[in-house]
């Protein structure tokens, strides 16, 4: 049983571009957040998905924008991208209806020059 | 304020030897709390979860306590290895809702 998967692994982007980061719940699971990591520091909500729709979001731009798919896979987009954009970008999906099993993907890296 | 304060930030021990992380928050209302292990650029992984009732839960080598009345949680490592070098986080739950609050972590390093 597959966990959650992410693509790419690594990605290097230049400013300005625009980048669309993917990820694939653990089967079984509806529900799909996404993180952003800066480097030594702990994961930022950016927002969660659930029936396709937004449902929560943190504290980040309009330019962070997502979609959620049918079969429960996400993605990530991030328009007119920053320096400061570099991260790691964390997928996180849990089951029906609970708080209690969230799993996290292995994350893609972004890198922003 | 929704808070989850971890120390050390960092903690450097030999092989073999034991360790102990702590966790303290001020979210609410709580619901469960976790410790993830993060290998550097990788996603966290579960090592324990608890939920208000439970005051221990152990994972192998990793024992995790929660005292929901202090509202702080610690994660022990006994008979350290290498393979136990990465960051630990802790991460609550808030009661009925999505959000996941995270400690900043505790980066373990384990020497030989």
């Amino acid at each position: 049983d597959a966990g959650v998967t992410q693509s790419p692994t690594h990605l290097i982007k230049t400013r300005g571009q625009q980048v669309t980061l993917r990820c694939s719940p653990k089967s079984g699971h509806d529900t799909v957040s996404w993180y952003q990591q800066a480097l030594g520091q702990g994961p930022q909500f950016i927002f969660q998905y659930y029936e396709e729709e937004e449902r929560q979001r943190g504290n980040f731009p309009d330019r962070f924008s997502g979609h959620q798919f049918p079969n429960y896979s996400s993605e990530l987009n991030v328009n007119a991208l920053l320096l400061g954009d570099s991260a790691l970008y964390l997928c996180a999906s849990r089951a029906p209806k609970t708080s209690y099993g969230y799993t996290f993907g292995s994350g893609t890296r972004l890198t922003v020059v | 304020k929704n808070q989850v304060e971890q120390s050390p930030q960092s903690l450097i021990i030999l092989e073999g030897k034991n360790c102990t992380l702590q966790c303290n928050y001020t979210v609410s209302p709580f619901s469960n709390l976790r410790w993830y292990k993060q290998d550097t650029g990788r996603g966290p992984v579960s090592l324990t979860i608890m939920t208000f009732s439970e005051n221990t839960k152990s994972n192998g080598r990793y024992t995790a306590t929660l005292d929901a009345d202090t509202k702080q949680s610690s994660l022990h490592i006994t008979a350290s290895q290498l393979s136990d070098s990465a960051s630990y986080i802790c991460v609550v739950s808030v009661g009925g809702a999505n959000n996941l609050f995270f400690g900043t972590g505790t980066r373990l390093t384990v020497i030989p």
